[in-house]
């Protein structure tokens, strides 16, 4: 089926710093996601994304937070600067409709990121 | 805004025994879209069933969930639980006023043991 593939699996880095993650979607999708995961709990709708836009964010997408999709090659979710309750798993999903059958999102195999 | 309630917390069933996850929604548009993702451990997750008409069955793998609108709900079932069910199950709708977003639930672990 459909495959999201997310760049890197894993990613540690010191607190303050910046980290870029990188998600390339089904490549005819047109809505993007980011999702958050802290080992052991729920996974949390972060920010949702079309026509180069940020359609909706949660209250879990701070100030430092920041998505983009440049001329449509990835999608990334960009953190600056992190801070160490930043670590969790970064779930990327896609769909080809916000709306309707055509909405289910397909997901990534997320990207671990541990702040130190 | 759309909010979900689902069953709380850890479901424990034994092999074989049927398996029922609720899920409510709230919201003031109408014609909602219904999703089931299950979430395997260590696994990203990925959709169990959907669903967008009233009292209609919709089935997939075993399991089953009926949309109804008049009730709100969008309950998962399964005759017989097996013990690959063992996942954390997510009920998620979507409307039209949300900007698309989905409104995830805080999930339903179900562990099966033998």
């Amino acid at each position: 089926g459909p495959k999201v593939l997310q760049i890197p699996s894993h990613q540690i880095i010191d607190m303050g710093q910046m980290v870029t993650l990188n998600c390339d979607p089904v490549s005819n999708h047109l809505y993007f996601y980011w999702y958050k995961q802290i080992l052991g709990q729920q996974m949390e709708f972060l920010v949702n994304f079309y026509n180069g836009k940020v359609m909706e964010k949660s209250k879990l997408f701070k100030d430092q937070f920041s998505v983009e999709r440049p001329d449509g090659s990835y999608f990334t979710l960009k953190i600056q600067p992190t801070a160490l309750e930043d670590s969790a798993v970064y779930f990327c999903a896609s769909s080809l409709d916000g709306l309707g059958g055509y909405a289910e999102q397909f997901f990534g195999p997320g990207t671990r990121l541990t702040v130190l | 805004g759309d909010s979900v309630t689902q069953t709380e917390g850890l479901v424990t069933l034994t092999e074989g025994l049927p398996v029922m996850l609720n899920c409510t929604y709230q919201t003031i548009y109408s014609n909602p879209f219904l999703f089931w993702y299950v979430q395997h451990l260590n696994e990203s997750p990925r959709l169990l069933l959907k669903s967008f008409t009233d009292n209609k069955r919709t089935e997939h793998q075993g399991f089953h969930a009926t949309l109804h609108k008049s009730s709100s709900s969008f309950h998962l079932q399964k005759s017989s639980a097996q013990l690959s069910d063992s996942a954390l199950y997510y009920c998620a709708p979507i409307t039209s006023g949300g900007n698309y977003k989905p409104t995830f639930g805080k999930g339903t672990s179900l562990v099966v043991h033998p």
